[in-house]
């Protein structure tokens, strides 16, 4: 079984340029979770979703960021606008069922490294 | 909020050298604790879990005791090989919560 697949692996964006990051989660999983590590710093909770629906968007920016995760396809994590400050290490995490208080069903994919020049 | 502090890397061993990579964690109530270790070109996998106080954890050689009285939960392995290299990271979860908190991550280097 393939894992979860993030892509790309490394993107690089300009300033005001809009980033969108790609998430396909383990076959038969319909939960999605994101969460971006900065320089320096533990990975931070960004965002939940199931097939259609944002559960928790509690660690989301405000402004300029979004994240779907359609019927068909993979789940995307949209930036807009980018900043220096957006460059980071974005993973995308999946899971059959929502994972409370035990996480054997829960896998990560290697990571999206965003750099803003 | 839930927070965790994980020892500074990079660390570089010798082969069969003792690793350990020290975690603290601030929580309220009594988290479950992680450590998720990353090959490089790989995504996080979960290496080892305590869920209540004085559990250890163990896989692959690693361990690491839930100690409710320092909030720690130090990672050990007694003799690491190169294939351990790898950035290592600790994680706390609420008991009845999906959020992982994580450390900044530490990133050993193993040599032959």
């Amino acid at each position: 079984n393939a894992g979860v697949m993030q892509n790309p692996r490394h993107l690089v964006r300009r300033r005001g340029q809009e980033a969108r990051l790609r998430c396909s989660p383990v076959k038969g999983h319909s939960h999605v979770y994101w969460y971006r590590q900065l320089p320096e710093e533990g990975l931070k909770f960004m965002v939940y979703l199931q097939k259609e629906n944002i559960i928790d968007e509690s660690g989301m920016p405000k402004e300029r960021f979004s994240a779907e995760f359609p019927k068909e396809g993979p789940s995307i994590l949209r930036i807009q606008q980018v900043v220096r400050g957006d460059s980071a290490a974005y993973f995308c995490a999946s899971s059959p069922l929502e994972h409370r208080g035990q996480n054997e069903k829960l896998f990560f994919g290697s990571g999206t490294q965003l750099s803003v020049l | 909020g839930d927070s965790v502090t994980q020892m500074e890397g990079p660390v570089t061993l010798s082969e069969e050298a003792f690793l350990t990579i020290n975690c603290t964690y601030t929580a309220t109530g009594y988290p479950s604790l992680f450590w998720y270790v990353q090959y490089p070109g790989e995504g996080l996998q979960l290496l080892l879990k305590a869920t209540k106080a004085d559990d250890k954890g163990s896989n692959k050689g690693f361990e690491a005791t839930y100690r409710k009285e320092t909030t720690s939960f130090h990672l050990e392995k007694g003799s690491v090989q190169v294939s351990d290299s790898a950035v290592y990271f600790c994680a706390s979860m609420g008991q009845n919560d999906y959020k992982l908190s994580f450390g900044a991550g530490t990133t050993v280097t193993v040599r032959a």
